[in-house]
């Protein structure tokens, strides 16, 4: 069965500092990869995805990731932070197994980010 | 555009009790998700449907009960609620023309059993 791995629980960063937060997953065939925010309070909304082309995606407020194939890994990065990206980011990945429509997400990264 | 509500938003019920939680999509997308998020577990599916009248069990499904009459709802029925059944409980649809399959998930309803 695939799985998602978010190793960091909680990031504490202070205003304009770098983040990357790491995320693998267990399936070795064709996978899209997707990057959820959660702001305090709210619904999921969509950072990014890969699905296909250029490894390395941008998406909204700054963030981008990169798809490492060799590594399983999806990583999220945003090299200067603001206290509006206080959230919890939770990555996501579908895979032809399950027909690409079932998510399996990791437990996700509460990240705290002090101004 | 409204997109993907859910109802109600807060919820308190007892143990043993019925609750339904609603979910409705404007999008006429062919896909709709359950999921329950607690803390440490992040989301967890509990049932999916991939068409009217077409339902599956997902990771968590024990305990809960759901139906797709029409493509736009997918009601969620806890049919005898219990403690551990208190959770955020968060609606998704997607569809097969979505490149990447990605879901629109709505605000979410927060369900306590007491």
């Amino acid at each position: 069965a695939q799985s998602v791995s978010q190793h960091n629980h909680h990031v504490i960063l202070s205003e304009a500092a770098s983040l990357e937060l790491g995320c693998n997953y267990s399936y070795g065939g064709t996978v899209n990869l997707f990057w959820y925010v959660q702001y305090p309070g709210q619904h999921l909304q969509l950072l990014l995805k890969y699905f296909s082309g250029d490894p390395l995606v941008k998406g909204i407020k700054g963030f981008e990731a990169e798809f490492i194939k060799s590594k399983f890994s999806f990583n999220l990065r945003k090299p200067s932070v603001q206290w509006s990206d206080t959230a919890e980011y939770f990555c996501a990945v579908n895979a032809p197994g399950t027909g690409f429509q079932k998510l399996v997400f990791g437990t996700g990264t509460r990240l705290l980010v002090s101004p | 555009d409204a997109g993907i509500t859910q109802s109600p938003r807060y919820k308190i019920t007892e143990t043993g009790r019925q609750v339904t939680l609603m979910c409705h999509q404007t999008w006429s997308h062919s896909y709709m998700f359950w999921y329950r998020q607690d803390l440490g577990h992040g989301l967890r599916l509990i049932y999916y449907s991939a068409a009217a009248d077409i339902t599956d069990k997902g990771e968590v499904p024990d305990g809960y009960v759901v139906s797709r009459s029409k493509t736009e709802n997918f009601p969620l029925t806890l049919e005898s609620a219990t403690r551990s059944q208190t959770s955020v409980y968060f609606c998704a649809s997607s569809d097969n023309q979505i490149p990447g399959y990605e879901q629109y998930f709505g605000p979410g309803t927060r369900l306590t059993v007491t």
